[in-house]
């Protein structure tokens, strides 16, 4: 499994751009990306998941470079209620994704 | 979309005795399903896999005779955590995917707070 470096924490106030990046240096040809969100007291939730150049939702943009070795989840205009942690996985597409967290990035919103 | 149902959300018991956790796929079947636990301020520590019909595969360092794991059907997977002591005080989320493809993104339950006495 490829590991994964995030920023332990990060600030910002509402209403800004916030960029998380993600590094995995060791991603493989039949890796996927995907980030998850996670309040206190809750399980992860799905933010998106991607496996190269851009995939936006309803939520995020997730960007990845050609070469695949790191990537970033961009959250337009956040509120106080994206204060959260957020991890960055990797996982092969050969079986069921057993995935394994890394340290996760927390970020916190101010107003 | 899909949704795992976890309970209960909070627990808690004496040292010694037994603790039963369920995980349920309300909308949709699964063959695998994931255990991990989670200390305060830390990130999640995969415990086990869950297999449906079959027996659970457990991660290095994890006791698999004091967490029992049960998945006997396609929607549940039990975890038993037998002779609770204060250190296994934590919170315990469970996940499962959704799609066939292994791809899928995993969706989780809300986790179970169990405090041990």
């Amino acid at each position: 499994l490829a590991k994964t470096t995030q920023p332990i924490s990060m600030d910002s106030y509402e209403g800004q751009e916030v960029n998380i990046t993600c590094s995995h240096n060791n991603i493989a040809t039949n890796d996927y990306i995907t980030w998850y969100q996670q309040f206190p007291s809750q399980g992860p939730r799905f933010i998106i998941q991607g496996y190269k150049t851009k995939v936006t939702n309803e939520v995020a943009s997730l960007f990845i470079p050609a070469d695949r070795k790191s990537s970033t989840l961009s959250l337009p205009r956040v509120s106080l209620s994206d204060t959260a942690v957020y991890y960055c996985l990797v996982a092969s597409n050969t079986g069921f994704q057993k995935l394994v967290f890394g340290t996760g990035t927390r970020l916190l919103v101010s107003p | 979309g899909a949704v795992v149902s976890q309970h209960p959300s909070r627990v808690i018991c004496k040292s010694g005795t037994s603790v039963k956790i369920e995980c349920r796929s309300l909308d949709f079947q699964a063959t695998t399903m994931f255990w991990y636990r989670q200390f305060p301020k830390q990130s999640l520590m995969l415990m086990a896999t869950s297999n449906e019909g079959s027996k659970a595969t457990y991660e290095q360092g994890v006791e698999k005779d004091k967490f029992l794991i049960n998945h006997a059907s396609l929607t549940l997977s039990t975890l038993t955590v037998t002779s609770a002591h204060p250190e296994d005080s934590s919170f315990y989320i469970c996940s499962a995917a959704s799609g066939t493809g292994s791809n899928s993104p995993l969706h989780f339950g809300n986790g179970t707070r169990l405090t041990v006495t």
